[in-house]
C-alpha cells in the first residue's frame, strides 16, 4: 500500500466548476499536511497546508480528517489556469521528510 | 518571496561523468532537500540536510552523495554518473521541518 494515495485522475472539468480531490495517507502519525500543485515540466509549489480545522485560501478550501487519514482539496469556480497536477503531500513523525502522493491531474476547459 | 536556484536547467553528460548539481536559497533556512522526479514514481528523496555539514539520507541516496559546506547552497553529487540516473533533480528548502518546502525549478538531467 503506498504511503499517500490519490486519483491520478484526469479531471476534466468546464471553467467555473467545483472539483475535489481526495487523498489518504497509511501513517496515523504523520504530523503535517500540504497541497502542492505543478504545472508541466515545472517545479511543485506550495498551494496550503492543511489543518485539523480546515482552511481555506480564496477559491481553495483543504479538509483534514485525522480519525479517517483523509485529506481533501476543494477548488470552486474553477479557472482555466487552475489546470495542473496537485500533489498531497504528508510530513511522517520522521523529521522533515515529506511524502508525496502521485498527483491528480486536473484539466479545465473553457 | 523564498528563492531556491538551481545551477542549470538542462544538462547533458556521459556515462562515467562525475556531476556536481549546486542549490542555493536565499532564505536563510536550515533545512534543504535533493529530490528526483521520474514519471510514475512520483518524487523520491535522495539526501537532506538540517545544518551546515549535516547531512541524513533519504530513500535512495545510492549512487549520490552531497555537500553542504554553507547554510545557504546544497549540492548533490554524482560520483560516477549511469544512464538510470536521468531524471529531474529538484532541490528544496524550509525554514522549519513542520512548514512546507519550496522547490528550486528543477534541473532536468541526461546521462547517455
Amino acid at each position: 500500500r503506498k504511503e499517500v494515495e490519490q486519483d491520478p485522475g484526469p479531471f476534466n472539468v468546464p471553467e467555473g466548476a467545483t472539483v475535489a480531490f481526495n487523498c489518504t495517507y497509511s501513517n496515523s502519525a504523520s504530523q503535517s499536511f500540504f497541497w502542492y500543485r505543478q504545472d508541466c515540466r515545472k517545479e511543485p509549489k506550495l498551494l496550503m497546508s492543511v489543518y485539523s480545522s480546515g482552511n481555506e485560501d480564496g477559491r481553495f478550501t483543504a479538509q483534514l480528517n485525522r480519525a479517517s487519514q483523509y485529506i481533501s482539496l476543494l477548488i470552486r469556480d474553477s479557472k482555466l489556469s487552475d489546470s495542473a497536477t496537485y500533489l498531497c503531500v504528508v510530513r511522517g513523525n520522521q523529521g522533515g521528510k515529506l511524502i508525496f502522493g502521485q498527483g491528480t491531474e486536473l484539466s479545465v476547459k473553457p | 518571496d523564498v528563492k531556491v536556484t538551481q545551477s542549470s536547467r538542462y544538462l547533458v553528460k556521459r556515462t562515467g561523468e562525475k556531476v556536481f548539481l549546486e542549490c542555493v536559497q536565499d532564505m536563510d533556512h536550515e533545512n534543504m532537500f535533493w529530490y528526483r522526479q521520474d514519471p510514475g514514481l512520483g518524487l523520491r528523496l535522495i539526501y537532506f540536510s538540517y545544518d551546515v555539514k549535516m547531512k541524513e539520507k533519504g530513500d535512495i541516496p545510492e549512487g549520490y552523495s552531497v555537500s553542504r559546506e554553507k547554510k545557504e547552497r546544497f549540492s548533490l553529487i554524482l560520483e560516477s554518473a549511469s544512464t538510470n540516473q536521468t531524471s529531474m533533480y529538484l532541490c528544496a528548502s524550509s525554514r522549519e521541518l513542520r512548514e512546507g518546502q519550496y522547490f528550486g525549478p528543477g534541473t532536468r538531467l541526461t546521462v547517455t
